[in-house]
C-alpha cells in the first residue's frame, strides 16, 4: 500500500488562504468517506483538524474546512496565521484491508 | 479525556527487539476503542504499524505485518508494540494514540527509539 500524495510544501502570508492536496488511488478513496487531516508542529504529537472528509473537532478552528473530489482530498487553511506553520498529514482508511494509509505530508510556511 | 503515554528503551541494538508500552489513563482500555500505533522517521512522514482492540483482535501494515505484534493488557490499562528484526530503518518516533471512529482523536507525546549498529 503506498502513502497518499501531497506536495512538499505550501505557503501563504497571514490573512491569505493555502490548500493542501491528498491525492491517492481509487482503492484509497471510492466510496469511503473516512479520510482525516492531522497537524504536527516540530517535537509535538499530530493533532486532529478534520475527519470524515469535512468535520471539525471541538476546538478547532472553522479556518481549517476540508473537501474531497474523485481520488482527491484538499485542506483548506483560510486567514492563515503564524500558528497554522506545521507539518500537515492525510489520512485514509481502507476498510476492505482495515488499515490507515497516511500521505506524504506538506510542510505550510507561513510567510 | 483520555491521556497516552509511551515508554519503553531509547536505544535498540540492531537485529534485536524494539518492545515499547503505551499507559492509558483517564480512560478505560476496554472501553472498545482500536489502540494505534504509528511512527515518524526521521525526516520522512507518518506511517501506520497497527493497532489492537481491547478483544485482542488486530490489524497491522502489509509491510509491517510480519515482524510486528500488538498487544493489550487490560489488567494494567495498557498495550504493547513489539518489533523484531530491526534495522536502522526502523529509527523512528513512536506514538500510541486511541481511535475513535476511523479517525485518531488523540496521540501520546511520542518517544525516540533509535537502532544502533
Amino acid at each position: 500500500q503506498s502513502a497518499l500524495t501531497q506536495p512538499p510544501s505550501a505557503s501563504g502570508s497571514p490573512g491569505q488562504s493555502v490548500a493542501i492536496s491528498c491525492t491517492g488511488t481509487s482503492s484509497d478513496f471510492d466510496g469511503y468517506k473516512y479520510i482525516s487531516w492531522y497537524q504536527q508542529h516540530p517535537g509535538k504529537a499530530p493533532k486532529l483538524m478534520i475527519y470524515e472528509v469535512n468535520k471539525r473537532p471541538s476546538g478547532v478552528p472553522d479556518r481549517f474546512s476540508g473537501s474531497k473530489s474523485g481520488n482527491t482530498a484538499s485542506l483548506t487553511v483560510s486567514g492563515l496565521q503564524a500558528e497554522d506553520e506545521a507539518d500537515y498529514y492525510c489520512s485514509s482508511y481502507a476498510g476492505d484491508n482495515d488499515f490507515y494509509v497516511f500521505g506524504t505530508g506538506t510542510k505550510v510556511t507561513v510567510l | 479525556q483520555v491521556q497516552l503515554q509511551e515508554s519503553g528503551p531509547g536505544l535498540v541494538k540492531s537485529s534485536g527487539t524494539l518492545s515499547l508500552t503505551c499507559a492509558v489513563s483517564g480512560g478505560s482500555i476496554s472501553s472498545g476503542n482500536w489502540w494505534n500505533w504509528v511512527r515518524l522517521p526521521p525526516g520522512k512522514g507518518l506511517e501506520w504499524i497497527g493497532e489492537v482492540h481491547h478483544s485482542g483482535r488486530t490489524n497491522y501494515n502489509p509491510s509491517l505485518k510480519s515482524r510486528v505484534t500488538i498487544s493489550v493488557d487490560k489488567s494494567k490499562n495498557q498495550f504493547s508494540l513489539k518489533l523484531t528484526s530491526v534495522t536502522a530503518a526502523d529509527t523512528a518516533v513512536y506514538y500510541c494514540a486511541i481511535e475513535g471512529g476511523y479517525k485518531l482523536d488523540y496521540w501520546g507525546q511520542g518517544i525516540l527509539v533509535t537502532v544502533s549498529s
